[in-house]
């Protein structure tokens, strides 16, 4: 069965420090996809990324950079010079191509705190 | 709309008493799903309709739970005679279709609380 892994429960940096999100998974299919996702204190999951497991180029998009490796089953989410804007509780999710239903297997979440 | 909208924001709800949690997905988007979020058990999966029907029903609790959408569009999720154990958040996405490459977007959810 498809599981994901974030082992961090809680990080807590500095304004302006790099910080790294780990991301496992776990699954039989070869295709699948990876997905990240923010909920800031209002509730609401924000979509981030959405990578497929055909493509493994890391990807950057301002502050945030991703790196996706097959090798290890890990696609871990890099937020560079921190900001307090950035707190909030980030989850990875996998998606499996299956017959029928699309479901979003999530991790367990890292809640993420910059302090000023 | 422009996004996924959830009504209500907030419901407290005594235990024993039935709730309904509204779902309006983004114009357009055929999959729309209901997840839960709590405490101890993380983001679940509930239900999921393509259109006005549900094939994947495999994540809703017990029979107490129920959903349905009508004119491919909202939907309703409706829990019966709560306990205090359906306390959590009740999200709702909705997506272009069920391919699963298709990104799915999440409403603020409706924060359930039964005394």
């Amino acid at each position: 069965a498809q599981k994901v892994t974030q082992a961090q429960t809680e990080i807590s940096v500095v304004e302006k420090e790099d910080v790294t999100l780990d991301c496992v998974y776990e699954t039989r299919d070869t295709t699948y996809y990876l997905f990240w996702y923010k909920q800031p204190p209002s509730g609401e999951l924000v979509f981030l990324i959405r990578r497929n497991s055909f493509d493994e180029q890391n990807e950057i998009s301002g502050r945030y950079s991703w790196n996706f490796q097959k090798s290890t089953s890990s696609f871990n989410f890099t937020i560079t010079a921190s900001q307090v804007v950035d707190s909030a509780v980030y989850f990875c999710a996998l998606s499996e191509r299956t017959a029928g239903a699309q479901k979003l297997v999530f991790g367990q979440g890292t809640r993420l705190t910059i302090n000023p | 709309g422009a996004g996924v909208s959830q009504s209500p924001s907030n419901k407290v709800t005594e235990k024993g008493k039935d709730v309904e949690l509204r779902c309006d997905p983004i114009s357009g988007h055929t999959a729309l799903y209901w997840y839960r979020q709590s405490l101890g058990q993380g983001l679940e999966f509930l239900i999921y309709f393509q259109g006005n029907s549900a094939p994947d029903k495999s994540g809703l609790p017990s029979d107490r739970f129920s959903a349905e959408r009508t004119g491919g569009s909202v939907s309703t999720l409706t829990i019966q005679r709560t306990q205090q154990e359906d306390s959590a958040v009740y999200l709702c996405a909705s997506s272009l279709g069920a391919f699963s490459g298709n990104t799915i977007y999440f409403g603020e959810g409706s924060w359930l609380t039964v005394v």
